[in-house]
């Protein structure tokens, strides 16, 4: 089945770094890409979504300038946290849908979700 | 913003008997997703129901959904330990197809 692999699953940084967060799709393409942040006993809320190719569309709340996204071709989209903050420290998900295709069944557009990378801001 | 509300917040329940989670949400939706994640884990997809399908099963779960009531429901029956998870609905909009927005989500604790 499909797999989106994440890297790196931990990361501990510096108060005032920048950390990079790859998101892959291992055996299909995914035009579009999200990213979700999860704090402790908390839901998932979705950060952005990536777009192949073109900008990256932000929710409301969500700093564009602090969460860089790129997405750089159709099995690979990175967030870089910028200058990072206690605050900032959180599990950080990603999610790609395999995109319907005209004749597929119809759960084709089941999402599949990385295995999250836990980042924490000293 | 979350899309709505789980209930309940938290189950404890013993091996053997059966749980229900249940989500409410605020728009109209292509479909319902729910989503099992162990602690500091990642998510795994259990079931995906369409606007237009009132019922679904696959193997212990069953799930429900009342588009009039936005609401649907989560059942795993006969649990085992190996259930403790927490559980979310995700809904897939009308307006951000295959943007999903979690519900609350559910702590269930099942004891041996």
């Amino acid at each position: 089945g499909a797999v989106v692999s994440q890297h790196p699953s931990r990361v501990i940084c510096k108060s005032g770094t920048s950390v990079k967060i790859e998101c892959r799709s291992l055996d299909f393409q995914a035009t579009t890409m999200f990213w979700y942040r999860q704090f402790p006993k908390q839901s998932l809320m979705l950060m952005a979504t990536s777009n192949e190719g073109s900008k990256a569309t932000y929710e409301q709340g969500v700093e564009k300038d602090k969460f860089l996204i790129n997405h750089a071709s159709l099995t690979l989209s990175t967030l870089t946290v910028t200058s990072a903050h206690p605050e900032d420290s959180s599990f950080y998900i990603c999610s790609a849908p395999l995109q319907k295709i005209a004749g597929e069944p119809a759960d084709r557009d089941t999402q599949y979700f990385g295995p999250g990378t836990r980042l924490t801001v000293l | 913003s979350q899309q709505g509300e789980e209930d309940p917040q938290a189950l404890s329940i013993q091996e053997g008997e059966n749980a229900t989670m249940n989500c409410s949400y605020k728009t109209s939706i292509n479909n319902l997703q729910w989503y099992r994640q162990n602690s500091g884990r990642g998510l795994v997809h259990l079931i995906l129901i369409r606007s237009n399908e009132r019922e679904k099963h696959s193997g212990r779960l069953r799930v429900t959904l009342d588009t009039s009531k936005k609401s649907s429901s989560l059942l795993i029956t006969a649990s085992r330990a190996a259930d403790t998870a927490s559980y979310f609905c995700a809904t897939d909009t009308l307006w951000g197809y295959n943007k999903l927005i979690f519900g609350a989500g559910t702590r269930l604790a099942v004891h041996p």
